[in-house]
């Protein structure tokens, strides 16, 4: 079962534009939600990450908004370049056992026209 | 340059024939783990290793076995390879993985099954 869900599968926006991507989980035991990057022919890239003792943190374009309440997470890119024309995913980690797991969302295709 | 290398990039193969992709990393992490990505589903880890000698099933381990003899090398061995592991997998490394650090993707190879 997917304990990260994703939307939407795919996203196109215009070049200056505002990408919005979400996420949502169920677990309360997640301490840590990263977002990766991964662009064509390449591996994910960690992006930006955010903790759930805040509710949001920009980095450049970039910024995570986070509703503990909620259980949602999202991403959103300001100003949206063909650049950033990639596949993002959400992600949370916990604890489990003795190590570290990382759960990744579905992944979302974003497409930036020129 | 720090990096994670997986070889080969791309391999096609026949159902039942032992292969082996080959994982290293050269920052010194303890923390290895192999993923595969298909579309919808994401990225979902079929093992991972906390250090040398300490191997652990994830998400999807059926039909994988793994081996952490060295710190920089972890390979993923698929004894009896099967049309529906036909993926692309990636090889992931963390400097620890009792922490939330940055995971590091290798560039991904392409496995197809026939």
């Amino acid at each position: 079962q997917q304990q990260v869900k994703q939307s939407p599968q795919s996203l196109i926006v215009q070049k200056g534009g505002i990408s919005i991507i979400n996420c949502a989980y169920e677990n309360t035991a997640f301490d840590y939600f990263p977002w990766y990057q991964q662009f064509p022919g390449k591996g994910p890239a960690l992006l930006i990450a955010i903790r759930p003792d805040v509710s949001e943190k920009k980095e450049g374009r970039f910024t995570i908004s986070f509703n503990k309440s909620a259980k949602q997470f999202s991403l959103h890119i300001m100003d949206s370049q063909p650049g950033d024309s990639a596949t993002y995913f959400c992600a949370a980690s916990f604890i489990a056992g003795s190590a570290r797991q990382l759960t990744f969302g579905s992944g979302t295709q974003l497409t930036v026209l020129p | 340059e720090a990096q994670v290398t997986q070889n080969p990039r791309y391999l096609i193969t026949v159902t039942g024939k032992k292969l082996t992709v080959t994982c290293s990393q050269n920052m010194n992490h303890e923390y290895m783990s192999w993923y595969r990505q298909d579309p919808g589903l994401g990225l979902r880890q079929i093992y991972y290793s906390m250090n040398v000698e300490v191997t652990d099933k994830g998400d999807v381990p059926e039909g994988y076995k793994v081996s952490r003899k060295e710190k920089r090398n972890f390979p993923l061995i698929l004894e009896s390879p099967s049309p529906n592991q036909t993926s692309l997998y990636f090889c992931a490394s963390s400097k620890t993985g009792y922490m939330n650090t940055e995971a590091f993707f290798g560039q991904g190879t392409r496995l197809t099954v026939v």
